[in-house]
């Protein structure tokens, strides 16, 4: 049964960079599978943010690029989700997720996020 | 970029009651890449149906999903209690964002 766990600080200040790793157990994160981070601001929706697949495989959300970076670290079995210049903005509940693909021809492209880490509130103060 | 709607907002019904939610995209969406997910309060969501159709692992058989194109419809046959909820769609594929509709509410009537 895979499961997904994130962790890192629950505060962070405005202008610093928000970093926080996911562990993953019960399977390889090699194993050909995607994975992705989403955030959900309180009371509001989902915003998916970024993907990878191993090795460096990566998709990321336009709105949010240029200040994002996610990584994989196989020894570790875990990836990770950095967010440069943080505003209030960023305040959200960050999951980390699983994401199947489909096969395009001899592509894959990612799918569906499931299952989801239980999720960690970041809030951006002073 | 693929804007996704959902409609109702807000569905009130009674527990028995059939459910159908609308997703409906601003441009031809491919199937394999059209899913469903519940959220209920201080839970992550759970993924419900993958390629528009499938149900995931577990899921239990009155979830249903159907539809090609720019319309996507999910259906709950008889509701239980336990699927009062918050329901959002997702879109994925080649061409960045992903993105998730802005949610139907289920809620008791």
């Amino acid at each position: 049964q895979v499961q997904l766990q994130e962790s890192g600080p629950g505060l962070v200040k405005p202008s610093e960079t928000l970093s926080l790793t996911c562990a993953v157990s019960g399977s390889s994160i090699s194993d050909g599978y995607f994975w992705g981070w989403i955030r959900q601001p309180p009371g509001e929706g989902l915003e998916w943010i970024a993907t990878i697949h191993h090795p460096e495989i990566t998709y990321y959300n336009p709105s949010l690029k240029s200040r994002v970076t996610i990584s994989i670290d196989t020894s570790k079995n875990r990836f990770s989700l950095r967010l440069s210049s943080v505003t209030a903005a960023d305040t959200a509940v960050y999951y980390c997720a699983r994401q199947g693909g489909f096969k395009e021809t001899t592509t894959w492209y990612p799918s569906w996020f499931g299952p989801w880490g239980q999720g960690t509130l970041v809030t951006v103060s002073s | 970029d693929t804007v996704l709607t959902q409609s109702p907002g807000t569905l009130s019904l009674s527990p028995g009651d059939r459910a159908t939610l609308s997703c409906r995209a601003s441009q031809s969406v491919r199937s394999n890449y059209l899913a469903w997910y519940q959220q209920k309060p201080g839970q992550a969501p759970r993924l419900l149906i993958y390629g528009a159709s499938s149900r995931a692992t577990g899921i239990p058989d009155r979830f249903s999903g159907s539809g090609s194109g720019t319309d996507f419809t999910l259906t709950i046959s008889r509701l239980e209690p336990e699927d009062f909820a918050v329901y959002y769609c997702q879109h994925s594929g080649s061409s960045p964002p992903f993105t998730f509709g802005p949610g139907t509410k289920v809620d008791i009537k």
